[in-house]
């Protein structure tokens, strides 16, 4: 089975804290994503890559940065967190063939007082 | 430009009924549709997926779904509903033009009564 898994289920932050959350799979996937889900907005891709050392923004890359030095792992980074970014994180990953589903990790709840 | 709708905030249904949920999409290109479901305090767990052939996809737990091409729709069913199939529910489209990107749905929550 795939598996995805992420560093943290919950995480609280300060204000201005840099924050790090990491997401690793070992399926061998090219593709990895990180989302944000918030109530009645459904999941908004965030970042994604599909190769190691490459990134593309997503549809509110702004506040965030993230990085792939392995294939098998894909971090985002909050460079200064604020308390609009308090939301469920959640990575993906999936092969680069068409037609293929992503698979997700269990999330990260993060909390920015 | 690739979206997504569920039409319906939530859906309630009795145990043993029929359940639908809704999806209707838009894309420039070919579509590949996806259902995910999550549960409380879980990620997404794929469901099924419509790429190509039969309209009618069945997938995980007795669900299946009907791609509709003139109606551009993707509704998810099931015949007779569980009270562990309530949770939330997400059609996804990717637009097979347009990257490897997805794009979903607000989501949907199944609340199923005993």
């Amino acid at each position: 089975d795939v598996k995805v898994t992420q560093s943290s289920r919950y995480l609280v932050k300060r204000t201005g804290e840099k924050v790090f959350l990491e997401c690793v799979q070992d399926m061998d996937h090219e593709n990895m994503f990180w989302y944000r889900q918030d109530p009645g907005l459904g999941l908004r891709l965030i970042y994604f890559s599909y190769d190691v050392k490459m990134k593309e923004k997503g549809d509110i890359p702004e506040g965030y940065s993230v990085s792939r030095e392995k294939k098998e792992r894909f971090s985002l980074i909050l460079e200064s967190a604020s308390t609009n970014q308090t939301s469920m994180y959640l990575c993906a990953s999936s092969k680069r063939s068409s037609g293929n589903e992503q698979f997700f990790g269990p999330g990260t709840r993060l909390t920015v007082l | 430009a690739q979206s997504v709708a569920q039409p319906e905030d939530q859906v309630n249904v009795a145990e043993g009924n029929p359940l639908t949920v809704k999806c209707t999409y838009s894309v420039s290109g070919n579509p590949y549709l996806f259902w995910y479901v999550q549960y409380p305090n879980r990620g997404l767990q794929f469901l099924l997926k419509y790429i190509t052939g039969d309209n009618l996809v069945k997938g995980s737990y007795g669900f299946e779904a009907e791609f509709n091409k003139s109606q551009t729709s993707f509704h998810l069913k099931k015949p007779s509903a569980l009270v562990s199939d309530s949770a939330l529910y997400f059609c996804a489209v990717r637009d097979e033009d347009y990257g490897q990107n997805f794009v979903f749905g607000p989501g949907t929550r199944l609340s199923v009564l005993p």
